[in-house]
């Protein structure tokens, strides 16, 4: 696609309940990229995956949340057991490389937990 | 990662002024300092980016200052416009780094 696709774009869910949220990036970028944004706040860094490379997951905040990447295509952001600091735009990005120089944003997952 | 820090967290500017936000970091293995334009509703998006072998760069009304005895950029808009609202965060990255820290944002408000 011409742009980085998220889906879904709003999502509410229960407390307890497990998540998830896709990522399709520019098509041809190698390294991808998801944040979390919760309101007023900056963009924090979550887990970043480039290539076959092993993922980088130190931004990761639990572990009820994990990430996956199939080859250099669709990612999936799961959260498992959601609670209502989870409530967020959760944004993913890519690039062309993994220089991290011009990084592609989609438009967010938004997510709320009730 | 080391910590970028942003300010103001929000500015109100007339049309046709001058909206300056400034950011300041540590890690002096930073590199690369762009500046993201977010609207509401949208990813951010990238709107200018230095390096610091030079001490500004300029693309139509925007213009990146840096200072790097300081460890510190800002972003001068001028010449403001109400379709120039929007949140705007800095970032920095260090070389061999994939992973670019970004400050909280600055939510600018031109008013007509």
């Amino acid at each position: 696609g011409a742009g980085v696709s998220q889906s879904p774009s709003n999502k509410v869910t229960e407390k307890g309940k497990d998540v998830e949220l896709r990522c399709d990036p520019i098509s041809g970028h190698t390294a991808l990229y998801w944040y979390r944004q919760r309101l007023g706040q900056g963009l924090e860094f979550l887990i970043y995956f480039q290539g076959n490379s092993a993922p980088d997951k130190s931004g990761l905040p639990s572990d009820r949340f994990s990430a996956e990447r199939t080859g250099e295509s669709v990612s999936t952001l799961t959260i498992q057991r959601t609670q209502q600091e989870d409530s967020a735009v959760y944004l993913c990005a890519s690039s062309l490389t993994g220089t991290g120089n011009t990084i592609y944003f989609g438009e967010g997952s938004w997510l709320t937990v009730v | 990662q080391q910590q970028v820090k942003q300010s103001p967290q929000s500015l109100i500017v007339q049309k046709g002024g001058i909206s300056i936000i400034n950011c300041a970091y540590e890690n002096t293995a930073f590199d690369y300092f762009p500046w993201y334009q977010q609207f509401p509703g949208k990813g951010p998006a990238l709107l200018i980016a230095i390096r610091p072998d030079v001490s500004e760069k300029k693309e139509g009304r925007f213009t990146i200052s840096f200072n790097k005895s300081a460890k510190q950029f800002s972003l001068h808009i001028m010449d403001s416009q109400p379709g120039d609202s929007a949140t705007y965060f800095c970032a920095a990255r260090s070389f061999g780094s994939y992973i670019p820290t970004f400050g909280r944002g600055t939510s600018l408000i031109v008013h007509p």
